[in-house]
Formats: structure tokens, C-alpha cells, sequence
């Protein structure tokens, strides 16, 4: 499974727009990139995936060069119910094999959103 | 929108006592994972379950540990004889099977387990 590097903690402000770039340099060709938010004692929260190119929904969007080796997660106009650790997963979510989606996940990274 | 819902949120148990923890997944999905989080620690991976059989197994989850799909809707972990160190948020997971596009796997907000 790919191994994924983030930064480890990030401030912001309020209103600001906040990128998150995530690093996975041995990216498969069957890994999807998938981002979650965690609330202390709460389960992760998916926020978005992609597999390349640009993805956008209406909570983020997800930036993924052509070669596949980073993304970045875009959040637009943050608010301090943003503060987060914000996951950055790869795997294979294509389920050929049927042995569902294993999802490793790291330390992620701590956001603290500021007034 | 659909959630992945778990009982009970909190369960305080005496060492050496089994435990059941319950998660209804989304009604569509076809794939169940159970993962835990000790306090401070990363999330981790526990098992995978498809088509009442167990697809994949973390090194955690050893013989004290169990899953079943006793009906249509419920999916449970046991752990037959709880120790001090299964202390965890335990989160259960489902996901879809849409065919070989992204599938995506979402999380419910987890059973605190406190073995004393």
C-alpha cells in the first residue's frame, strides 16, 4: 500500500482558503486517493476522492497532478468548525479481487482554524 | 443521508468479560470493516468482511476477536475476553461495490470501548 507524507499540523484563519498537500510517491495504478476528516472521538468523515485530475464536490476539491504522485486538497473559506485532523489515504477502492477497500491511515494532519 | 450507526457509543467492562459492539452499515453496501483507534494513536485497520466471510485481517485481530452478520442489517465485533490494552474508540465501516470505479468507504462514529 502507498505511503502517504503530510504535514503534520497547519494553522489557518478564518475565511482563508486552506490546501493540504499530500505526498505518495508509490502510488499504484489502481489507488484511488481519498481524503477524510476526523472531530476528536468521532469516526473519519470522507470529504472527497479522486483518481486523477481535478475532483470538486461541495465541501472541497481535490487536486491530483498527472502524475499522481501528490495531491492536494483545496478547502475554500475555512471556518473554525474546520479544525481537524485531516486524512490523506491511497488504495485500491476498485474492489476487483472482492476484498473490499483496506484504508492505512497516518497521523494526519492537525488543522487549527483561527477567528 | 445514509450513515453507518453504532451501539452502544460507550462500554465500560471488566477485564476479561466478552463484548459485543453492533453497527447497522448503509442498507446498499456490501462490504464491513470494523477499525480502532487507541486514544493519541492512528486509526487501524481491523478486518474487511464480504459475503459473510471474513476478506482480509489485521495482525490485531487475533483469535479473542470475532465478526458476524447475524441478519440482514446488523454486523457485530466481539471480543471474547477482553484485556486492558483493547481500550479503543472501535469504528465500524461500510462501503459499496459499484463495480470497478472508486468505491468509498464511510465510518460511523464509533463504540468507546474502556476495559477496567
Amino acid at each position: 500500500l502507498a505511503k502517504t507524507t503530510q504535514p503534520i499540523s497547519m494553522d489557518s484563519y478564518e475565511g482563508q482558503e486552506v490546501n493540504i498537500t499530500c505526498s505518495h510517491n508509490n502510488i499504484a495504478t489502481n489507488d484511488y486517493i481519498t481524503w477524510y476528516q476526523q472531530f476528536p472521538s468521532q469516526g473519519p468523515r470522507f470529504i472527497i476522492q479522486g483518481y486523477k485530475t481535478k475532483v470538486t464536490n461541495e465541501v472541497a476539491s481535490l487536486f491530483i497532478p498527472a502524475d499522481r504522485k501528490s495531491s492536494t486538497l483545496s478547502l475554500p473559506r475555512v471556518s473554525l468548525s474546520d479544525t481537524a485532523v485531516y486524512y490523506c489515504l491511497v488504495g485500491d477502492m476498485t474492489f476487483r479481487y472482492n476484498q473490499g477497500g483496506k484504508l492505512i491511515f497516518g497521523q494526519g494532519t492537525e488543522l487549527s482554524v483561527k477567528p | 443521508e445514509p450513515e453507518v450507526t453504532q451501539t452502544p457509543s460507550h462500554q465500560v467492562t471488566q477485564m476479561g468479560q466478552e463484548v459485543i459492539l453492533r453497527c447497522v452499515p448503509i442498507s446498499n453496501h456490501l462490504y464491513f470493516y470494523w477499525y480502532r483507534q487507541i486514544l493519541g494513536q492512528k486509526v487501524e485497520f481491523l478486518v474487511s468482511f464480504y459475503n459473510n466471510e471474513i476478506s482480509e485481517k489485521s495482525e490485531i485481530f487475533d483469535d479473542q476477536f470475532s465478526v458476524e452478520r447475524p441478519d440482514g442489517s446488523n454486523f457485530t465485533l466481539k471480543i471474547r475476553s477482553t484485556k486492558l490494552e483493547d481500550s479503543a474508540m472501535y469504528f465500524c465501516a461500510s462501503s459499496d461495490a459499484g463495480g470497478l470505479s472508486g468505491n468509498t468507504i464511510y465510518f460511523g462514529e464509533g463504540s468507546w470501548l474502556t476495559v477496567v
